[in-house]
This record gives C-alpha cells, structure tokens and sequence, in this order.
C-alpha cells in the first residue's frame, strides 16, 4: 500500500499562494500521483493527479520532484472555500485505482 | 447530470446487526469502490467492483461484503455489526479501473453502531 507523509496542519492567508507538501518515498515508477481534498460533512474531491511532468489545472498546480518521491501541490490564490483536509496518495498500474488515504493536511484559511 | 448518490445519508443500528448501503455511480462510470472514513482519519479502502465482480480488497474482514448490479449500482454489505463498524462509508465512481483515473466520490452514508 502506498505511503505518504504530510504535515498534519498549515495555516494561509486569503489570496495568497499555498504549498502543500507529500513526502512518498515508496512510490515506484509506474504510480500516479493523486491529490484530493476532503470540506466538512463532504465526500473527498479530487483535485489533480500526474506521472512525472508538472501538472495544471483550473484548480491548482502540482509539482513533482526529479526523483518522484515528493510532491508539492499549489494553491495560487487562497480563498476560505479551500479551507479543508488535503490528502495525497499515489496508485501504480496493478492497483486498479485503489487509493490509500494518510491522515492529510488540515489547511486553515484566514480572511 | 447526477454524481455519485448514496442512502441513506445516516443510519444507526445496534451490536450484531446487519446493514446494506447503497451507492450509484456517476453517469457513465462503471467502476464502484467502497470506503471507510473513522473520525479524524482519512478513507481507507474496502473493496472494489467492476464488471460485477470483486477487483480489488482491502484489509478488511469477511463480514465486509459487496455486490454491483448490471446497472453498474452497488451495495456493501456488512454483518455483525461491532462498534467499531461506526464510520463514513463513502462510495467513489471511476469511468475504468486503473491507477490514473480520477474518482468521484458521494457524501457518504454516517453509520452508527450502539
């Protein structure tokens, strides 16, 4: 099973840029990487996943290390509605889409 | 166009008991995983169905059981029910069942076990 590390909490200001880091050092070279973000009373939501390159979207940006054992995913402009748990996790080709979950980032959002 | 729906929304059983939760995918997805979310922690993965059959398992008991139906619908089933059981099952919906496809997941269904 995939294992990830993330800081338990991180704190922003509004419309300001956000970095939110996952340690996965056990990733093999075949595994995707997956954020998503889970707000109160909600389903997790998925927010961006890549292989290697960095990747956009409308919602945000992830950055992956040359060696892949770490990735950054970035907020540009923070606003309250990101307030929420982000978690990342990683999948390889046999999983069939089976995500494993850590505890994630608690990411408070100040007006 | 409707994503993942569940029910019920909440449920509250006692020891022993047995409860079935449904789940139906977003429009156009064949693949249904099952999760369960104890407070405080993230989604850790049950099982998952695709072509009505069981795909993929997790570290979870016998008592833990599923089903899809030609509709692409599922139900996870649960007997025995311990307190321990008490959670957020939380359905997701993928189009296939590979490591690079995004899941969409439902609100949940809030079980709890006295």
């Amino acid at each position: 099973d995939a294992k990830t590390t993330q800081p338990n909490s991180m704190e922003s200001n509004e419309e300001e840029p956000v970095h939110l880091p996952c340690n996965h050092s056990t990733i093999s070279g075949t595994d995707y990487i997956h954020w998503y973000r889970q707000l109160p009373s909600q389903g997790p939501e998925y927010v961006i996943h890549g292989l290697t390159s960095n990747v956009n979207n409308r919602m945000a940006s992830l950055a992956i290390a040359e060696d892949r054992k770490s990735s950054t995913l970035i907020l540009h402009r923070a606003t309250l509605r990101d307030a929420a748990v982000y978690y990342c996790t990683h999948a390889g080709g046999t999983s069939y889409g089976k995500l494993t979950f850590g505890q994630g980032t608690i990411l408070t959002v100040h007006p | 166009d409707a994503g993942v729906t569940q029910s019920p929304t909440h449920l509250i059983k006692t020891r022993g008991q047995q409860v079935t939760l449904r789940c139906s995918p977003k429009s156009g997805h064949d693949t249904v995983s099952w999760y369960q979310q104890a407070l405080g922690q993230g989604p850790q993965f049950i099982f998952q169905y695709y072509e009505e059959e069981e795909r993929q398992r997790g570290n979870f008991p016998d008592r833990f059981s599923g089903h899809q139906f030609p509709n692409y619908s599922s139900e996870l089933n649960v007997n025995a029910l311990l307190l321990g059981d008490s959670a957020l099952y939380l359905c997701a919906s993928s189009s296939y069942p590979a490591a690079n496809e995004k899941l969409f997941f439902g609100s949940g269904t809030q079980l709890s076990v006295l």
